[in-house]
C-alpha cells in the first residue's frame, strides 16, 4: 500500500505566476489535509477536504489560495499570483476516518512540495 | 484555540544517553497526540500515536506518555543513537476542530 504521495516534490515560480500542488492520498482514504510549514515556524493547518467537498477551511489565507478533492484524481492545493512570502513546505496528509470518528483515526503525511518563489 | 508547545527547542546529548522531550497543550479536549520526526528538508514520519484514553505508548526505544489533566505529553528516547538526530514534532488533535495543531518541535542532535 503506497503512501501519500505529493508532487511535484520541488516547485520554482516567479511572483505573480500560478502554482498548483497535487496530493494522492493512502488507497482507502477519503479525508485529506493540507498543512503549511513556513521557514523556522511550525506547520500550519490550511484546509481539510473530503471527495468532493470542503469540511474545513480555517486555515486558508483568503485570497489566492484554493483547494478540491474531486471524485476522481488527486487533491489539488492552487495558489494563484504567488508572492515571495507563499515560499514553503506544503504537507498533504490522509486519514481513513473523519477526524473525530475514531480517537486511533491516524493522519499519515506526504513528503511535502517545497515552493519557492522568485 | 489549542496551542502546543514543545521544550526544549534544541537539545545535544552524546550517544547512549536517555532523553525526555516535552510538549504541552492547552485544551485538554482532545482525541489524540501524535509524535512525530522530521529529517531537514523531509517530510514527517509518525512515530507513536497516544489516545485521549491512553496513558502511554511504546515503540521499541520510544516511549510517549499522556497526562491530559495537566496537558502534557512526554517522549522518552532509551540509548539515543545519531541516527535520533532530528526534529521532533508533537500534535493534538483537539475534539472541536478538525486539524492537528503542531508544536515548533525540539531539534534534537546525538554526537558519537
Amino acid at each position: 500500500n503506497a503512501g501519500v504521495m505529493q508532487n511535484p516534490r520541488h516547485l520554482v515560480r516567479r511572483r505573480g505566476q500560478e502554482a498548483r500542488l497535487r496530493c494522492s492520498p493512502m488507497k482507502g482514504h477519503s479525508h485529506v489535509y493540507w498543512y503549511r510549514q513556513l521557514p523556522e515556524e511550525g506547520l500550519k493547518f490550511m484546509v481539510y477536504l473530503q471527495k468532493e467537498n470542503i469540511i474545513d477551511e480555517s486555515g486558508m489565507p483568503k485570497e489566492r489560495f484554493s483547494a478540491e478533492f474531486p471524485k476522481e484524481g488527486p487533491s489539488i492545493l492552487r495558489i494563484q499570483q504567488v508572492v515571495r512570502g507563499d515560499s514553503a513546505a506544503y504537507f498533504c496528509a490522509s486519514s481513513p476516518l473523519p477526524p473525530q470518528r475514531q480517537a486511533g483515526n491516524e493522519q499519515f503525511f506526504g513528503p511535502g512540495t517545497r515552493l519557492t518563489v522568485l | 484555540k489549542q496551542e502546543v508547545t514543545q521544550i526544549p527547542a534544541a537539545l545535544s546529548v552524546p550517544e547512549g544517553e536517555n532523553l525526555v522531550l516535552n510538549c504541552s497543550f492547552t485544551d485538554s479536549a482532545i482525541y489524540n497526540l501524535q509524535w512525530f520526526r522530521q529529517d531537514p528538508g523531509k517530510g514527517l514520519t509518525s512515530l507513536l500515536l497516544i489516545q485521549s484514553s491512553q496513558r502511554e505508548q511504546t515503540s521499541g526505544r520510544l516511549n510517549a506518555s499522556l497526562d491530559k489533566s495537566s496537558g502534557r505529553s512526554t517522549l522518552y528516547i532509551a540509548a539515543s543513537q545519531p541516527g535520533d538526530s532530528a526534529t521532533y514534532l508533537c500534535a493534538a488533535l483537539t475534539g472541536t476542530a478538525s486539524k492537528l495543531t503542531f508544536g515548533t518541535g525540539t531539534r534534537l542532535q546525538v554526537t558519537l
